[in-house]
């Protein structure tokens, strides 16, 4: 089976442009969860959704951040405009259930320039 | 303010000696934990989880306590292995999931041949 994918692996963009991380969950898996990984800060919690809906977007930093799940099989996470701050390491991950174990894609290292 | 915390950001281990990685926790509503491994370059994934009606969780090499009266819980893994060089997160979770899992920093387990 295929396991979550994240496009695209590797961003460098200037500062003030926009952003798109893309995500696939695992076929089946009703939660999908975006996180972020910062040196500082570790892995945190953006955003997730339950069978394409919003549940808990309150780890979105600020108005530049903003996730979609239009369907079952797609998300995206944009960030217009993006800052050098934002810099990091972005995970999608998907499950059956919002307790228990979550199966990470590889993630998108995104640097701002 | 890190509700979950490994205070540790790097362990050297020899090679067969026990690792024994540390997390605390301050929210006392959190009742499930898991580890989870990271190598470079790969999203983080599933190691070994306890639920906090258990103090003990075994699984081959790995071996999780948990001491809720300290909100303390910590990863044995022995004998250790070069290939559980890795990062190695703390995570946790309230009762019923709603807010996702809170990872701590990670602690970065290196294995000395």
């Amino acid at each position: 089976d295929a396991g979550v994918i994240q496009s695209p692996r590797h961003e460098v963009t200037e500062m003030g442009q926009e952003v798109t991380l893309r995500c696939k969950p695992i076929s089946g898996h009703d939660y999908l969860f975006w996180y972020r990984q910062t040196m500082m800060r570790g892995l945190e919690l953006l955003i997730y959704f339950n069978n394409n809906v919003p549940i808990d977007d309150s780890g979105m930093p600020e108005d530049r951040f903003s996730a979609k799940m239009p369907n079952a099989s797609f998300s995206t996470l944009k960030i217009q405009p993006s800052e050098p701050r934002d810099s990091a390491v972005y995970f999608c991950a998907s499950s059956r259930q919002p307790t228990g174990e979550l199966f990470f894609g590889e993630g998108s290292r995104l640097t701002v320039l | 303010d890190q509700q979950v915390k490994q205070n540790s950001p790097s362990l050297s281990v020899q090679e067969g000696r026990i690792s024994i990685l540390n997390c605390d926790y301050t929210n006392s509503m959190f009742d499930y934990f898991l580890w989870y491994k990271k190598y470079p370059a790969e999203g983080p994934t599933f190691l070994i989880s306890i639920s906090s009606i258990k103090d003990k969780n075994e699984d081959g090499r790995f071996t999780v306590f948990l001491n809720k009266s300290a909100k303390h819980l910590s990863l044995h893994i022995v004998p250790s292995q070069p290939g559980d060089s890795a990062v190695y997160f703390c995570a946790a979770m309230a009762r019923g999931g709603a807010d996702g899992l809170t990872f701590g920093k990670g602690t970065h387990l290196i294995i000395q041949p």
